[in-house]
């Protein structure tokens, strides 16, 4: 049963267009949210974090959207660059927790 | 540089022999986990610890040992009793549970 879903497998933009990559939850007890970046044979790498306390959080060209009614959240690249390519995973902690619950990854493919 | 350090890269073994898995950091982080990630799959969470001499399972311990006898040492054993070992094996730290996790380039793990 899967608790964090990023329902399409990937996304593929034009270099300068805005890339949203989206994320669904399943259980409101969590209330803190992270995407990660990954590149082929490597470790994730952290991107960008949100509290359940805001609906918004910005960082330079990245974006985290939160829509808690909805247990939605999206992360949002403007402008996107070829050096964006890559997996992305959202993530989810519940409060009180000390496990991260991970979806299973979008590949973002940023063309020139 | 600060971060975390895992060895070897590739790893392969005969069926029925345990093999050991190495994570160091120097980041001085307290939380480490090791993680599990298959083709087409999200990160499952095998073993994490908070502290030292301290670790607890994750969702998939069944065939994995770990020990911390060190702040800045977390090695993750794959034993005989799992059955499906190949995979990719990642290694994460943080300060806190609830803080962003740093990880690893992971180890890919393969039967002969």
């Amino acid at each position: 049963d899967q608790q964090v879903k990023q329902n399409s497998p990937s996304l593929s933009v034009q270099e300068g267009r805005i890339s949203i990559l989206n994320c669904d939850y399943t259980n409101s007890m969590f209330d803190y949210f992270l995407w990660y970046k990954k590149y082929p044979a490597e470790g994730p790498t952290f991107l960008i974090s949100i509290s359940s306390i805001k609906d918004k959080n910005e960082d330079g060209r990245f974006t985290v959207f939160l829509n808690k009614s909805a247990k939605h959240l999206s992360l949002h690249i403007v402008p996107s660059q070829p050096g964006d390519s890559a997996v992305y995973f959202c993530a989810a902690i519940e409060g009180g927790s000390e496990k991260l619950v991970f979806g299973k990854g979008m590949k973002l493919t940023v063309n020139p | 540089d600060g971060g975390i350090t895992q060895s070897p890269k590739y790893l392969f073994r005969k069926e029925g022999q345990n093999v050991t898995l190495s994570c160091e950091q120097n980041l001085n982080h307290d939380a480490m986990y090791w993680y599990r990630q298959d083709p087409g799959q999200g990160l499952r969470l095998i073993y994490y610890s908070q502290i030292v001499n301290d670790f607890q399972k994750g969702d998939i311990a069944e065939g994995y040992s770990v020990s911390r006898e060190k702040k800045e040492s977390f090695p993750l054993t794959v034993t005989s009793a799992q059955k499906n070992p190949t995979a990719f094996y990642l290694c994460a730290s943080s300060i806190q549970s609830y803080q962003p996790q740093h990880f690893g380039d992971g180890t890919r793990l393969s039967i002969l």
